[in-house]
This record gives C-alpha cells, structure tokens and sequence, in this order.
C-alpha cells in the first residue's frame, strides 16, 4: 500500500535561514508524482511543488525546491531565506498513477508538519 | 479569475440532519474530489468523480453521498449516517492524470 510519512510534527526556523521539511514515501509503483501543498490558519491548501517519479532534475519554484532521492524514497521539501508567511502547516502528498484501482490521480497525504518561523 | 468555491465556510447542524457542501469550479477540470480534515491530521480521500455523471468512492465514503451532474459542480451530502460527521471539508480539482490538485477555502462543519 501507498505510504506518506512525515516524522517532524513541528519545526522552527529563524527567519531568513533556510529549512527542510521530511518526507519519506512507500510505494510500488514505477510511475507516481510527489507533490508539497502549504497550509496556512485559514485552511486552504496551497500548492507549492510538484516532482515526477521520472523525472531526473529535482523540482525547484522561486524560494521552494524538492530534494528528491529516488532510492531512498525521500521527498524534502527545502525552503531558502524563510519568511514570517511561511508559517503554515506544510503536507507531503503523492499520486497514484491512472487506473490504480480506479482512482486516477488521487492523493495519499501525509499527517503534515507545523513549521514556525521565528523573527 | 479561475477558481475553486466552496459554501458555507461555516456550517452547523444538529445531530440527524443531511447537510450539503457545496463545490463548483470554472477551471475546467474534469476531475473532482472530496476531502475530510480532522485536527492534526492529513486529507483523506471520501469521494472523487473524474467525469461527469460518474463517481467512485474513496478511503472513507461511508455516511457520505455525492452527484457529478455538472462537469462545474461536485456537491456531497454529509448524512445522518455519518458517526463523527465534525471535520474540515476541502473539495479539489485537477485536469487529471499525475497532475497537482488545486484546493478550495474549505467548509468547517460542526454537528452537536
């Protein structure tokens, strides 16, 4: 079965300095996405990055880049020159394929890590 | 400007009432989820459509109904069936395939 795994419930992080939240994946599958989604207090989940299981370079999107290591099944989200707004719930999440028992696309996530920027 | 809504952001009802979330997107998206949050807790998966007219159910669809009768909207029924009906409700899209989903605010619904 398809696993996320995140093991840091919180973490803290002065601003300005950079950060990586943990993210460790089970799956069988050869073709998968791995995604990072923000959570601020308002709730809304805020897609950050997206990595494909093919593809080789790891994903980068302004201050947010995906340390990707295929064989060790780790997905790290790195966050450069952090910001009071960065505070939020961060959540690792991956696809299944298309036609994976029917569920075309649907997300598995992980139960998130509370990252506190401190001034 | 292309989105997703969700209404109310807030909802209370009484133990024993059918409740409906509302989901409409102009993203044109073929597909469409439905999510539940509990507190310190990841999504998970209760019901998801990826084309019109046509439904399956996720991780935890029990107490739950939903209709795709419009490619836009995505309504799902929270019932008295339901034993912990108390969450927050996130409904998405996505053009399908491996691609991210975008997100709506979310509905906090309360039962007592």
């Amino acid at each position: 079965a398809q696993k996320i795994t995140q093991t840091q419930p919180g973490m803290f992080v002065q601003e300005k300095e950079a950060v990586t939240l943990d993210c460790t994946y089970d799956t069988s599958d050869q073709s998968y996405g791995l995604f990072w989604y923000k959570q601020p207090s308002s709730g809304e989940m805020i897609f950050l990055i997206y990595q494909g299981s093919y593809d080789e370079q790891n994903a980068t999107e302004g201050r947010y880049s995906l340390n990707f290591q295929k064989a060790r099944k780790s997905a790290n989200l790195v966050i450069s020159a952090s910001q009071l707004g960065d505070s939020a719930m961060y959540f690792c999440a991956m696809s299944s394929p298309p036609n994976y028992g029917g569920s075309q696309g649907n997300l598995i996530f992980g139960k998130g890590t509370k990252l506190s920027v401190k001034p | 400007d292309g989105g997703i809504t969700q209404s109310p952001k807030y909802l209370f009802r009484k133990e024993g009432q059918n409740v409906t979330l509302s989901c409409e997107q102009n993203l044109n998206h073929d597909a469409m989820y439905w999510y539940r949050q509990d507190p310190g807790q990841g999504l998970r998966l209760i019901y998801y459509s990826q084309i019109v007219n046509d439904f399956q159910k996720g991780d935890i669809a029990e107490g739950y109904s939903v209709s795709r009768e419009k490619k836009e909207s995505f309504p799902l029924t929270v019932t008295s069936a339901q034993k912990n009906p108390t969450a927050f409700y996130l409904c998405a899209s996505s053009s399908g395939g491996l691609g991210e989903q975008y997100f709506g605010p979310g509905t906090r619904l309360t039962v007592t």
